[in-house]
């Protein structure tokens, strides 16, 4: 099965500063690479998504960026807010080439903004 | 569109009672996924399904732990003779076809005390 890397595990910017999380996998058959954000008590939700044939998306203060090559991709999120604390999970395709199985979720980055 | 919406948001079992926990996904969405969350930690895969079948069941215990998603109602997660370590946030997540687009519920907090 794929193998997913999440890195840091908790991560605290000043406010206004950029935050930075990487993902790593194993299957480079992997096509589809979400990021989710769960704020405490809450549901993860999806913030944004790259497909492999570009490789940066950008969406207001958010961008993921992907290296298909070095199979990683990376969350950015620039001018942090207090709002932006929260736990982020980066996923990929359970199966290769096309995710039938649902996703496979990295264990997690803790964001903590600091005021 | 009401979203994915899972019930009840918050269920206490005593050791050896059956949890059940119910999700119906959004309208138009097929597939359904059932993942667990134990604080502090990620989301395990446990189970994916389509109407009236199991396609992958790979990450649920192969004891006490059933899943179904009936032609007609929710999807049911249903844990028997629960134990302690069963207590944690269980996510429910459709999606239109494949994977991708994962739409998730609030969850379902269950405790066994």
């Amino acid at each position: 099965g794929e193998n997913v890397e999440q890195h840091p595990s908790t991560l605290s910017v000043q406010e206004g500063d950029s935050a930075v999380i990487k993902c790593t996998y194993s299957d480079s058959a992997s096509n589809y690479f979400p990021w989710y954000k769960q704020e405490l008590g809450k549901r993860p939700q999806l913030i944004i998504d790259i497909r492999s044939n570009v490789g940066e998306k950008k969406d207001q203060r958010i961008a993921v960026t992907l290296n298909k090559t070095a199979k990683h991709f990376s969350l950015h999120i620039t001018e942090t807010q207090p709002e932006d604390s929260a736990v982020y999970f980066c996923a990929v395709p359970a199966a290769s080439g096309g995710g039938a199985d649902g996703l496979t979720f990295g264990k997690g980055t803790h964001l903590i903004i600091q005021p | 569109n009401a979203g994915v919406m899972q019930n009840p948001r918050h269920l206490v079992r005593r050791r050896g009672q059956e949890a059940r926990l119910r999700c119906s996904p959004m309208k138009g969405h097929s597939h359904v996924y059932w993942y667990r969350q134990l604080p502090e930690e990620g989301l395990k895969f446990m189970v994916y399904l389509q109407k009236e079948n199991i396609i992958d069941e790979s990450g649920m215990p192969k004891e006490r732990f059933s899943a179904e998603f009936p032609k007609e109602g929710p999807s049911i997660l249903r844990i028997q003779q629960v134990v302690r370590g069963d207590s944690a946030a269980y996510f429910c997540a459709s999606s239109p076809s494949t994977g991708e687009l994962l739409h998730f519920g609030n969850g379902t907090r269950l405790t066994v005390t």
